[in-house]
């Protein structure tokens, strides 16, 4: 099956700092990228979609400077949490589409800002 | 895209049968109903998809009302490894569509 990989998996980082996580589709080619957040006892939060070679797009609420997305391959997004503060703590998942409705998750990536 | 209602939890008994219902009265026509779920800690995982038939795959069957409003997703014989969080949705399935809204979602446990 498809597989997503994402690195970190966890990170520890000082408020303020900006912390880079990578989101990479292992065996096929993703033209579409999505990142989503989700805390704890909640559901998945779509945060943007991403499609290679093209700037993100954001949902409703989310800042587009202090999540910059790059997705500038079609195995490769990233997702760089700038200036980090305390409630960006959180769970970070990337999914990737080869341009269907299906979507392969990443393992995810906890994010903690001390 | 079509919202979504599932009920919050759900038990089921290893070996049983778990049946997920899930409503999308609101459904239209090129919309897709697609279940995933997430076990604790991880990333989503798919399960399986269709548009009006029933499906079935290595994981689960995925019965679809002749109306298309509600579906249900069975698990024929649950272990404890079922245990997660599993979610509907619903997406039109084609380039560029895959962006889909997760609901709440229906937490199963399976207990021995």
């Amino acid at each position: 099956g498809a597989v997503v990989s994402q690195h970190p998996s966890w990170v520890i980082c000082k408020s303020g700092t900006s912390v880079k996580i990578e989101c990479r589709s292992l065996d096929f080619q993703a033209t579409t990228m999505f990142w989503y957040r989700q805390f704890p006892k909640q559901s998945l939060m779509l945060m943007a979609t991403s499609n290679e070679g093209s700037k993100a797009t954001y949902e409703q609420g989310v800042e587009k400077d202090k999540f910059l997305i790059n997705h500038a391959s079609l195995t490769l997004s990233t997702l760089t949490v700038t200036s980090a503060h305390p409630e960006d703590s959180s769970f970070y998942i990337c999914s990737a589409s080869e341009g269907l409705g299906e979507q392969y998750f990443g393992p995810g990536t906890r994010l903690t800002v001390t | 895209d079509a919202k979504t209602t599932q009920p919050p939890s759900m038990d089921c008994a290893e070996g049983r049968a778990a049946n997920l219902p899930c409503n999308h009265s609101t459904i239209s026509g090129n919309e897709y109903v697609y279940w995933y779920r997430q076990i604790h800690s991880q990333g989503p995982q798919y399960i399986i998809h269709g548009l009006k038939n029933n499906e079935t795959n290595e994981m689960a069957s995925l019965i679809i009302t002749e109306d298309r409003k509600s579906s249900t997703l069975i698990l024929p014989h649950a272990t404890l490894r079922d245990t997660a969080v599993y979610y509907c949705i619903v997406t039109r399935s084609n380039t560029n569509a895959g962006k889909s809204t997760f609901g709440d979602g229906t937490t199963l446990t399976v207990k021995p």
